[in-house]
Order: structure tokens, then sequence, then C-alpha cells
């Protein structure tokens, strides 16, 4: 599992309140990543990160901010969280170095509910 | 939109048969990448093809890649039931891209 955590694991929150999640990784990867999944839509990229504090907007940025202040951690704030982003969000790493070519390694997802 | 998109959306076959899984995508591409998800997990990488390879292969996992068409397929031999899972294909844009580009999946069920 590339030694990656997300927590909560599982979060039924309100409409309009602000919802936090973590990616945790143990192994020094530059690069984070979030994706939310939602059926009909595959992987969606919301933002990533190249290192401490250096992070740029995915495909579906609006809604979300993000922040990185050490390499092991990468938060995801949903700062008013609303109905449309009931998802699966996923984090992930990417391998660098040689012999590697940019394929990512995967956290286990947190389901959030927005009621 | 999505660079990578699968055919089909879902197969269901028997065990012991083979399955083949097809993406297209539409700009050049560094490389391309087939991953794995089982039910409520995270996805799992499977195979990477770079854009001068035409076939690369692993166990029983096969990939071609046709530039020229833009696309690229997935077969697995001898399927089992455990190969039960959604498969993605991810490519990331020639120049180095640091972003990867997930298609919908194909749903594969192999019946026991």
């Amino acid at each position: 599992d590339a030694g990656i955590t997300q927590s909560p694991r599982h979060k039924v929150t309100e409409t309009g309140t602000p919802v936090t999640l973590r990616c945790h990784q143990t192994e020094n990867h530059r690069y984070m990543y979030w994706y939310r999944q939602d059926p009909g839509h595959g992987l969606r990229l919301i933002h990533y990160s190249y290192g401490v504090k250096d992070t740029d907007k995915g495909e579906v940025s609006d809604g979300y901010s993000v922040s990185r202040s050490k390499t092991e951690d990468f938060l995801l704030t949903l700062e008013s969280a609303t109905s449309s982003q009931t998802s699966v969000y996923f984090c992930a790493i990417r391998e660098t170095g040689t012999g590697s070519y940019n394929e990512q390694f995967f956290g286990p997802g947190t389901r959030l509910t927005v009621l | 939109s999505q660079q990578g998109e699968e055919d089909p959306q879902a197969l269901s076959i028997q065990e012991g048969e083979n399955a083949t899984m097809n993406c297209s995508y539409k700009t050049s591409i560094n490389n391309l990448q087939w991953y794995r998800q089982n039910s409520g997990r995270g996805l799992v990488h499977l195979i990477l093809i770079r854009s001068n390879e035409r076939e690369k292969h692993s166990g029983r996992l096969r990939v071609t890649l046709d530039t020229s068409k833009k696309s690229s397929s997935l077969l697995i031999t001898a399927s089992r039931a455990a190969d039960t899972a959604s498969y993605f294909c991810a490519t990331d844009a020639r120049g180095g891209s640091e972003k990867l580009v997930f298609g919908k999946g194909t749903k594969l069920t192999v019946n026991p």
C-alpha cells in the first residue's frame, strides 16, 4: 500500500460545514495527489503537490483547497461542503527516481457523504 | 474532458476465458498505464507501457500500444474469479506532465 493512510475513512457531514481530509505517507515521496471518484466519471484530479508548500490545481479544484506543510501530510479541505462533493476521495503518491515513469500508488480512500 | 476512454464499460466472462479491454486516448503521451480497483478499495498499479514500446507482458497480463491509433489494449489470460474488478487506463501527456488522466474504467466480472 506504499505506506499511504487516509483519515477519516468515512465521514458524514452537513451542507455548509468545513471538512478536512488527511493523507499521510511514510516514504518521503515528493509528489502527492487528491482525486475524487464518482460513478460514471472515473477518477478526477482535484489538486496535487510537488513539494512542501508547492501545490497546483487539477481538473475539479473549485470548492477545494489543499495544504502541505510537511512532506508526509497532504490535507484536502472542503471549505463549505455541498451535496455535489459527496464522493470517494483518494490520495496517491508518485514514484520518482531511476526506473520510474510516473506510476502512482493509492491510499484506501475516504467515503464522504454531505447531507 | 478525460484523456482515456475504456471499452467496453462492462465485461462478464467465465473463469478460464481471456478478457480484453481497450483504451483510447486523444493526445500524444509519454506512457500509458493500467490500474485495477477491487470493490471498495484504492487503485493498484498493474503495468506501464512507454510510448516507444508496442507490447509488454507481466504474468497473465499483456498490454499493447498503438500510438498511430492512440489506443491500447489489456489482455488478461486464463482469468480467475479474483480478477473481478474495475480496470482503468491512465495517460500522461508528452512533455513530462506530473499528472495522470484516468478513463472511466471497464468493470470485469469473472464468473466461477
